[in-house]
């Protein structure tokens, strides 16, 4: 049964560089897309964008001068950044699956990271 | 950006109950729409894709309904296991946008 796994520093200064990888088990990364979603309380579920296994991404417009993503189907991961952050980009950020057959809709997700941005 | 509206916000009810809530798009998606359960700390759980096609898995007392900008999430016999947030997820239109979710509690 494939799995994901998220992991990253928890803590991230302002201005810095977030960092996360999201690592896939018992699956190939070909034929998917690869998403990244992120959860607060004060923005709800937002999306954050997603990468085909070729390695083609789509950002959501309102990350997409600070987001870049890339798979490594070597290790079969596939790694989220985000650059110049603020306090507003503290959540919980989680990476899922997303079948082209099921309209990418995500259908198995990692069990999520928790990253605070503070000095 | 599209989006999407839950209702209510809060749903108190009971084991055994026929629980309804709504999605709807500010504008038309299709059936490109998908629904996700939340238990506290968890990440979302795939319900169901295309308004109404059931994951594998998903037990059969939660069925979904809908296209345009009017969707329905069902749950026939609320059971123990159901008390959680359900949002639902528009897929027609980049960026993909999440409802503000519906809280199923117990009365």
């Amino acid at each position: 049964q494939v799995q994901l796994q998220e992991s990253g520093p928890g803590l991230v200064k302002p201005s810095e560089t977030l960092s996360l990888i999201c690592t896939v088990s018992n699956d190939s990364l070909s034929g998917y897309y690869w998403s990244w979603f992120r959860q607060s309380p004060l923005k709800g579920l937002e999306w954050i964008g997603h990468i085909y296994h070729n390695g083609n991404a789509l950002y959501n417009p309102s990350l997409e001068s600070r987001v870049n993503m890339l798979v490594d189907t070597s290790r079969n991961q596939f790694s989220l950044k985000l650059t110049s952050v603020t306090a507003a980009d503290s959540a919980v950020y989680y990476c899922a699956r997303a079948p082209p057959y099921m309209m990418r809709a995500s259908d198995v997700w990692g069990p999520g990271t928790r990253v605070a941005v503070s000095s | 950006d599209i989006q999407l509206t839950q209702s209510p916000s809060f749903l108190p009810a009971s084991v055994g109950d026929r629980v309804t809530f709504t999605c709807r798009a500010s504008q038309g998606i299709s059936s490109f729409l998908a629904w996700y359960q939340q238990k506290p700390g968890k990440a979302p759980k795939f319900l169901i894709y295309a308004a109404s096609s059931l994951q594998g898995g998903v037990p059969s007392r939660f069925s979904g309904s809908g296209s345009g900008t009017e969707f329905t999430l069902t749950i026939s016999s609320l059971q123990p296991e159901d008390f959680a947030t359900y949002y639902c997820q528009q897929l027609n239109n980049y960026p993909f946008t999440f409802g503000g979710g519906t809280k199923v509690e117990l009365k």
